[in-house]
C-alpha cells in the first residue's frame, strides 16, 4: 500500500543554521507532496507544496525539492528561527485534486537553539 | 479563505459511553472528508474517507462498527466513537476537501477516555 517515510525523526539546529527533511513516497503515482507544521494540540498547518511537474518551488526561507524518479522529496528551511521549532511533517496524495486521501510521513520534530 | 469548524475541541467521557465529533465546512462544500487520528508524539493516522451521500471507505485495521463516519451533506460530517475504551483516547481531526480549496484541516477533537 502507499507508505511515506520521513526522516530524521528528531533535528537539532542552532539559530541561524539551515534544517532539512527528507522523505520518501512508495507509490510513483503519487502526484501532490505538502508539507505541515504542528504545534502541540493544534491543527497541522501547511507551509508549502509541490507538484510532480515541477522539481522546486521556494517561498522566502522554506523550500521544497522533488526527485520523481528517486520518489523522495525534501523541506529545507533557511535561516532557522526559534518560531520554527515545531513538529513537521511530509504528506503525498495521488489524486488530480484534494478528493484523494493524504498519507502522512511519522514526523520531524525540530529544534531551534537560540 | 476555507475554514473547518471542529467540535467539541475536548471532551471528557466514560468508558462504555459513546461520543459524537461533528466537522463542518463553513464557507465551502465538502465534497469528501477525511478523518484522522494522532496519538501522541506520532502522526496523522489516516481513519476513513467518507464522500457526501456515501459510506465511508474505512482504512485497513480501523473498525467501521465502532467509528462511525456519517457524511449525510455537504457541510457536515461526524464521526461517533461507539462504546469508548481507554484505548480510543486520542486526538481526533478532520479534514475536508472541496473546490475550489484544498485540505483543510478542523482544529481537532481531544478525548479522553476514563
Amino acid at each position: 500500500g502507499e507508505n511515506v517515510e520521513q526522516h530524521p525523526s528528531t533535528l537539532s539546529v542552532q539559530e541561524g543554521d539551515s534544517a532539512v527533511i527528507k522523505c520518501t513516497y512508495s507509490d510513483s503515482a503519487s502526484n501532490y507532496f505538502p508539507w505541515y507544521k504542528q504545534e502541540l494540540g493544534k491543527r497541522p498547518q501547511l507551509i508549502i507544496d509541490i507538484r510532480s511537474n515541477v522539481g522546486e518551488k521556494k517561498d522566502q526561507r522554506i523550500a521544497v525539492t522533488l526527485n520523481k524518479t528517486a520518489k523522495h522529496f525534501s523541506l529545507h528551511i533557511t535561516e532557522t528561527q526559534p518560531e520554527d521549532s515545531a513538529v513537521y511533517f511530509c504528506a503525498a496524495s495521488k489524486g488530480k485534486d484534494s478528493s484523494y486521501k493524504l498519507i502522512f510521513g511519522s514526523g520531524t520534530r525540530l529544534l531551534v537553539r537560540p | 479563505g476555507a475554514v473547518v469548524s471542529q467540535h467539541p475541541s475536548r471532551v471528557i467521557c466514560k468508558s462504555g459511553t459513546s461520543v459524537k465529533i461533528e466537522c463542518r465546512s463553513l464557507d465551502f462544500q465538502a465534497t469528501t472528508m477525511f478523518w484522522y487520528r494522532q496519538f501522541p508524539k506520532q502522526s496523522l493516522m489516516l481513519m476513513a474517507t467518507s464522500n457526501e451521500g456515501s459510506k465511508a471507505t474505512y482504512e485497513q485495521g480501523v473498525e467501521k462498527d465502532k467509528f462511525l463516519i456519517n457524511h449525510a451533506s455537504l457541510t457536515l460530517s461526524t464521526l461517533t466513537v461507539t462504546s469508548a475504551h481507554p484505548e480510543d483516547s486520542s486526538f481526533y481531526i478532520c479534514s475536508a476537501a472541496g473546490q475550489p480549496y484544498g485540505y483543510t484541516f478542523g482544529s481537532g477533537t481531544r478525548l479522553t477516555v476514563v
